[in-house]
């Protein structure tokens, strides 16, 4: 079946510009993760949805960051007025629920001029 | 100390070596474990999960040590492709956000 798809592939901006981020997961999973890496650092957690309940938004840096989700779909990660140091890859995993194997969409290269 | 902690290397083995890596956890409620690998540029993919009695997959073996905290993974015979970045995960108790270390980078040559 499908995996779990980001769009766009690459995203170079300017900054202070605004970006959405799209993620689809796998149909049904109804746990969704956003992580930011870094070039040649680990995963950094964002925000995470499961189902209808309130997102944990703990790992967001700033008020610039924000996520929505529509019910047990598509995600979206926006980025207001974009900073040099958002750059990085976000990437989208899902699950079937929490605790259990998390499956990555390909991420999202951002790159902030 | 880190919740999670991994030698971030890298590793360089021969092919045919058998290679081995470690990962320490620090809260003793975690309670369940995978091995992610990563390659270059790449998401990463899950490579096996970590079962209290253990588990082999083909040419890898993945361990847990409840009582010193950590989980091996071991790589028998190792290949070119087998050159990656590996990720530990682990989740706690109570928790539905996975802690990753910042991976082990190993790199098979001929």
């Amino acid at each position: 079946g499908a995996g779990v798809s980001q769009s766009p592939s690459n995203k170079v901006t300017e900054k202070g510009k605004d970006v959405e981020l799209r993620c689809d997961p796998i149909s049904g999973h109804t746990a969704l993760y956003w992580y930011r890496q870094r070039l040649g650092q680990g995963l950094e957690f964002l925000i995470y949805f499961q189902g209808n309940s309130a997102p944990d938004k703990s790992g967001l840096p700033s008020d610039r960051f924000s996520a929505e989700r529509t019910g047990e779909s598509v995600s979206t990660l926006t980025i207001q007025r974009t900073q040099q140091e958002d750059s990085a890859v976000y990437l989208c995993a899902s699950s079937w629920t929490a605790q259990e194997t998390q499956y990555f969409g390909p991420g999202t290269r951002l790159l902030v001029l | 100390r880190k919740e999670v902690e991994q030698d971030p290397g890298p590793f360089n083995v021969p092919e045919g070596a058998t290679v081995a890596f470690n990962c320490t956890y620090s809260n003793s409620a975690s309670q369940s474990f995978f091995w992610y690998r990563q390659d270059c540029r790449k998401e990463p993919k899950l490579l096996m999960s970590v079962y209290s009695s253990g588990n082999e997959d083909g040419r890898f073996t993945a361990q847990l040590n409840r009582a010193s905290q950590y989980i091996s993974l071991l790589i028998r015979d190792s290949k070119l492709s087998d050159s990656a970045t590996y990720l530990c995960v682990v989740n706690n108790v109570g928790s539905y956000i996975p802690t990753f270390g910042r991976g082990t980078s190993l790199i098979v040559h001929p």
